[in-house]
């Protein structure tokens, strides 16, 4: 599973409240990536990584906000959730050639 | 922009028939496709990619690049073959983000 945790793995909050997802990793990739799970949309990269303290938006951004800190930690908030964000939301690391995913975490916002 | 569309969001098949499950993209470089496969209850991980051209559990895949076409065949399917696949595409060597279709959800019927 190359080392990769997040946590919670599953939360409810209401709309309006803000939400933080972590996602932890033991083997120092540099690249690490947030992901969004929709039926029919499949997976959307909404930020990613390139190292501590450098981060890039991706296709999904807009009301999401990243954080690196320590290599190991790579944290997204959503700063106002709405009921369009309620998802499966997965954290990846490694670079395209090769992805590994976290298990997942399920937000329902109400 | 890169897109990659899988037409099916569901297939069903019989054991021991074939299977292939489509993947277009559309992208004017030279890209990087990837089958990654994510089976109930596991992590979404890497199944195959086509530059290395091989061939993972019975699964092959071809790129075509006349068709921008890159689907996963495999000959005689198997009932633990059930899954939620994903194609998956990158700029090139060295790129560092990924951009999946929206998936196709496989069942194998015994």
């Amino acid at each position: 599973d190359a080392g990769i945790t997040q946590s919670p793995r599953h939360k409810v909050t209401e709309t309006g409240t803000p939400v933080t997802l972590r996602c932890h990793q033991t083997e120092n990739h540099r690249y690490m990536y947030w992901y969004r799970q929709d039926p029919g949309h499949g997976l959307r990269l909404i930020h990613y990584s390139y190292g501590v303290k450098d981060t890039d938006k991706g296709e999904v951004s807009d009301g999401y906000s990243v954080s690196r800190s320590k290599t190991e930690d790579f944290l997204l908030t959503l700063e106002s959730a709405t009921s369009s964000q309620t998802s499966v939301y997965f954290c990846a690391v490694g670079q395209a050639y090769e992805q590994y995913f976290g298990p997942g975490t399920r937000l329902t916002v109400t | 922009a890169q897109r990659v569309t899988q037409p099916e969001k569901l297939l069903s098949v019989f054991k021991g028939a074939p299977v292939e499950l489509k993947c277009n993209y559309s992208y004017s470089g030279s890209p990087e496709l990837f089958w990654y496969v994510q089976y109930s209850r596991q992590r979404l991980q890497l199944l195959l990619r086509h530059i290395s051209r091989e061939s993972i559990k019975g699964f092959t895949a071809d790129l075509n690049k006349g068709e921008t076409s890159f689907h996963l065949k495999k000959p005689f399917a198997q009932e633990e073959d059930s899954a939620m696949y994903y194609c998956a595409l990158s700029e090139g060597l060295g790129a560092q983000k990924l951009v999946f279709g929206q998936g196709t959800r496989l069942t194998i019927n015994p």
